[in-house]
């Protein structure tokens, strides 16, 4: 089963709100991680927090952690039609075979609309 | 700045044929990965490799093989490929092998009829 589940799957916002995506995740970790994706390309790492931080900041994102609850927020401020994309969180835990992995979850489609 | 380079970028081929998705990267890092997107699963690794002749499974190896004879390509073979392994397909890379940050390859988008 996936580790990290992203909430909601989609959001449609106006260019110039701030948009929030949750993700929960079910074991320890060690790091947390965002990463982007345009339509059918490639993913792009936006942003790395560890379990010790509570909350990091990269321009307009803005990222907190709680530990206790086993979740992550991702806030993009002042959206532009160029944030319309995917993102996914990614988390370091162990997979079926013992062996250390980075584990994504599903995604939340966000759009922005001009 | 990291590159990762795979081809072929789309294939359609058939049931049993088999075939070699390439992998290669421009930046001498040990780690390299391979994962496969599906809708409604999200990203799940096949296979990743620590260094030169070490690999191993990840969370879906069945009906994949890769090797690593040299640092900069990791191949990933389907020997007979079946519909269900229809799917977009990244390679990725790390400097620092995990936890750290991943750069990714453009995707190689296989269809097996």
């Amino acid at each position: 089963s996936q580790q990290g589940e992203e909430d909601p799957q989609a959001l449609s916002i106006q260019e110039g709100e701030n948009a929030t995506m949750n993700c929960s995740y079910k074991t320890s970790i060690n790091n947390l991680q965002w990463y982007r994706q345009n339509s059918g390309r490639g993913l792009v790492h936006l942003i790395l927090i560890r379990s010790n931080e509570r909350e990091k900041h990269s321009g307009r994102l803005r990222v907190t952690l709680d530990t206790s609850k086993k979740s992550s927020s991702l806030l993009i401020t002042a959206s532009r039609a160029a944030d319309t994309a995917s993102y996914f969180c990614a988390t370091d835990a162990k997979s079926n075979f013992g062996n250390e992995k980075l584990t994504f979850g599903t995604g939340t489609r966000l759009t922005i609309i001009p | 700045e990291a590159q990762v380079t795979q081809n072929p970028r789309y294939l359609i081929t058939v049931t049993g044929k088999k075939l070699t998705v390439t992998c290669s990267q421009n930046m001498n890092h040990e780690y390299m990965s391979w994962y496969r997107q599906d809708p409604g699963l999200g990203l799940r690794q096949i296979y990743y490799s620590m260094n030169v002749e070490v690999t191993d499974k990840g969370d879906v190896p069945e009906g994949y093989k890769v090797s690593r004879k040299e640092k900069r390509n990791f191949p990933l073979i389907l020997e007979s490929p079946s519909p269900n392994q229809t799917s977009l397909y990244f390679c990725a890379i790390s400097r620092t092998g995990l936890p750290g940050e991943l750069f990714f390859g453009e995707g190689s988008r296989l269809t097996v009829l």
